[in-house]
């Protein structure tokens, strides 16, 4: 139980174009998703906060208009970054807290590369 | 404010040997802490984690921890370490505000050799 699922898991996109990404909670109802980053040999750095049917979250320094995230039913949420750069590039991990309990579950990763 | 440190960037060991990953923390009050691991192009995995009770908690593949109140360490320990181990492993805190949120460790990078 408890999994997490990411899709894509790999993506290359050229610059200036927009890349959605899903996170899905496959056997469990989450009302909180989260999105991490990571950059190589670095820890994850926490972008936002994702709550079913309302807005995110966002941390200091994380643009919301850039990191779009959108969590439209209790086991899915998007982050779609927009008019990527290289810059972007980077591990982007997502987590979800599952209803019940206070546990979060990490989802696989994808690996955004911009050219 | 609460925050980890994992001093060592690597921890090589050989396989069979006890294995040690170092964190401590900064927390205002008492604090949940966890251990994860991760595999290359992976996501993370939960190993354990300690909120309250015995100091010494086990987790998954063998692993355990010490919670140290007075040395504010929570130390990754495995008595007989696997080339299998071999992975990038994160101590992290939650906060005590805001449950939702992780601080996470720098991570350590565990090579065991065989």
């Amino acid at each position: 139980g408890a999994v997490v699922s990411q899709h894509p898991s790999w993506v290359i996109c050229k610059s200036g174009t927009s890349v959605k990404i899903e996170c899905r909670s496959l056997d469990f109802q989450a009302t909180t998703m989260f999105w991490y980053r990571q950059f190589p040999k670095q820890s994850l750095m926490l972008m936002a906060t994702s709550n079913e049917g309302s807005k995110a979250t966002y941390e200091q320094g994380v643009e919301k208009d850039k990191f779009l995230i959108n969590h439209a039913s209790l086991t899915l949420s998007t982050l779609t970054v927009t008019s990527a750069h290289p810059e972007d590039s980077s591990f982007y991990i997502c987590s979800a807290r599952d209803s019940g309990v206070y546990e979060q579950y990490f989802g696989p990763g994808t690996r955004l590369t911009v050219t | 404010a609460q925050s980890v440190a994992q001093p060592e960037d690597q921890v090589n060991v050989a396989e069979g040997n006890p294995l040690t990953v170092k964190c401590t923390y900064s927390v205002s009050g008492n604090p949940y802490l966890f251990w994860y691991v991760q595999y290359p192009n992976r996501g993370l995995q939960f190993l354990l984690k300690y909120i309250t009770g015995d100091n010494l908690v086990k987790g998954s593949y063998g692993f355990e921890a010490e919670f140290n109140k007075s040395q504010t360490s929570f130390h990754l320990k495995k008595p007989s370490a696997l080339v299998s181990d071999s992975a990038l492993y994160f101590c992290a805190v939650r906060d005590i505000y805001n449950f939702n949120k992780f601080y996470f460790g720098s991570g350590t990078k565990l090579n065991v050799k065989p």
